[in-house]
């Protein structure tokens, strides 16, 4: 079966310091992958997808950025974080082209910055 | 553009009866997919039914169903006999055809199952 790891699960960080999340699936090859943050009783905001290695789609103009160094293997980094990059992210995997496919999330990391 | 509405911040019903989530839907697209997805307070996202607008029939899995109503772009999500284990954030999405990568989710209803 596939299952999705994401670290770490919380994370406490200095304004401007660099930040690196990790995301891996095991079980499925050439998965789609999308990282999301979630704002305190907010929805989902989709930050990156990725639908192959080097492949990155950004949604949302801002410091983060993502790569995807092998195919089930997808990282958020930042090189200086902000105050409002606090949040909690969340990973997520979904098999490619079929419509009805649900993403299915790791546990998420809660990031805090001081 | 995609847009998913959830017009109920919070809801609150009694533990065994049953409650209806609202979910309305925006989309030209006439091949899309509606997901449900559950968030306890620990935070993980759990995927709990999904369906297409080419479905004949309203999707259920145990005791989660999904009123599908297409001429209105409703998808609300029945929950039956609740338990005190169903308190959580749930949150709407969708997928169409257009933009088959991505999920648009709402902005989520907190359920409360009270004793």
């Amino acid at each position: 079966s596939q299952t999705i790891h994401q670290w770490p699960a919380t994370l406490v960080q200095p304004v401007g310091s660099p930040l690196s999340l990790e995301c891996t699936v095991e079980g499925t090859s050439n998965p789609n992958l999308y990282w999301y943050r979630q704002a305190a009783g907010r929805g989902l905001q989709l930050l990156f997808y990725s639908v192959g290695i080097g492949q990155i789609s950004s949604e949302v103009p801002q410091n983060l950025s993502a790569s995807r160094p092998q195919d089930r293997q997808f990282i958020l980094s930042s090189k200086k974080l902000l105050l409002s990059d606090s949040g909690f992210y969340l990973c997520a995997w979904s098999a490619r082209g079929q419509l009805h496919q649900p993403q299915h999330f790791g546990d998420g990391t809660r990031l805090s910055i001081l | 553009a995609q847009k998913i509405t959830q017009t109920q911040p919070g809801m609150f019903v009694q533990e065994k009866e049953a409650v209806t989530l609202d979910c309305t839907y925006d989309t030209s697209d006439p091949s899309y997919g509606l997901f449900w997805y559950k968030q306890p307070s620990s935070g993980e996202m759990i995927f709990l039914i999904y369906q297409g607008s080419y479905d004949q029939q309203n999707a259920t899995e145990g005791r989660y169903s999904l009123n599908f109503q297409k001429a209105r772009k409703s998808a609300n999500l029945v929950i039956s006999a609740s338990q005190l284990g169903d308190s959580a954030m749930y949150f709407c999405a969708m997928r169409d055809a257009g933009s088959a990568r991505q999920l648009t989710f709402g902005s989520g209803t907190q359920l409360t199952v009270l004793p």
